[in-house]
């Protein structure tokens, strides 16, 4: 379980205000990648890192934006411009792209 | 993109059968296709992964087919027992973009 780790468990945030989430890794792992998590949904893909400087985006990006400044560092920040924003948020990092993902404990997101 | 879909929902056995959930995807490029559990309040963790040049990989009560021609992938479990009660994740991921794509989820409760 240890080795990634998100901040803070439990968020709650005004509507129309921005919220950045974190995500550490020390696994010295290359690749980083942040996902919702929606009853019924499964993990839909938000932004993925295959390496620092360097980001994609995933299947449901609009609302959100990242940054990779550091290769133990991938915070995910959720804008104003995201429709639904309630949600879990897991992140999640693995060695290299099409391996094993360890994933955080997950940040629980309220916007009222 | 690739899209993966994951059958049942959700599944109810009794202790010591055996439980099967199936995936297809829709991109024929995807070589990887892992399984996460992932245990209530928890986060989702890789039980076996399968790449595609292998059509059978097993892990003690745990197993997963492939059959790259129909694009379909299976979870097997046997002997199945209560602490196997958990949301079941199968995953594909193509060496074209490098994204890793989940299905929505499986439930399954085993009834001792």
């Amino acid at each position: 379980d240890g080795g990634i780790t998100q901040s803070p468990k439990y968020l709650f945030r005004k509507e129309g205000q921005n919220v950045t989430l974190s995500c550490e890794q020390n696994l010295n792992h290359d690749a980083m990648y942040w996902y919702r998590q929606d009853p019924g949904q499964g993990l839909r893909l938000i932004y993925y890192s295959q390496i620092v400087n360097d980001f994609q985006k995933g299947d449901i990006a609009e609302g959100y934006s990242v940054s990779r400044e550091k290769k133990e560092s991938f915070p995910l920040t959720v804008t104003s411009a995201q429709k639904n924003p309630t949600a879990f948020y897991l992140c999640a990092s693995s060695i290299r792209a099409l391996g094993e993902q360890y994933f955080g404990p997950g940040t629980r997101l309220t916007v009222t | 993109g690739e899209n993966v879909e994951q059958h049942p929902s959700t599944l109810s056995v009794q202790e010591g059968d055996s439980a099967v959930i199936k995936c297809t995807y829709s991109d024929s490029a995807s070589n990887y296709f892992p399984w996460y559990k992932q245990e209530l309040g928890k986060r989702p963790q890789l039980i076996i992964d399968i790449r595609s040049n292998v059509g059978e990989k097993k892990d003690q009560r745990i197993a997963v087919t492939l059959n790259k021609t129909a694009k379909h992938f299976s979870l097997h479990i046997t002997e199945t027992q209560p602490e196997d009660s958990a949301v079941y994740f199968c995953a594909a991921s193509s060496p074209t973009d490098d994204k890793v794509i989940f299905g929505p989820g499986t439930s399954l409760s085993v009834i001792p």
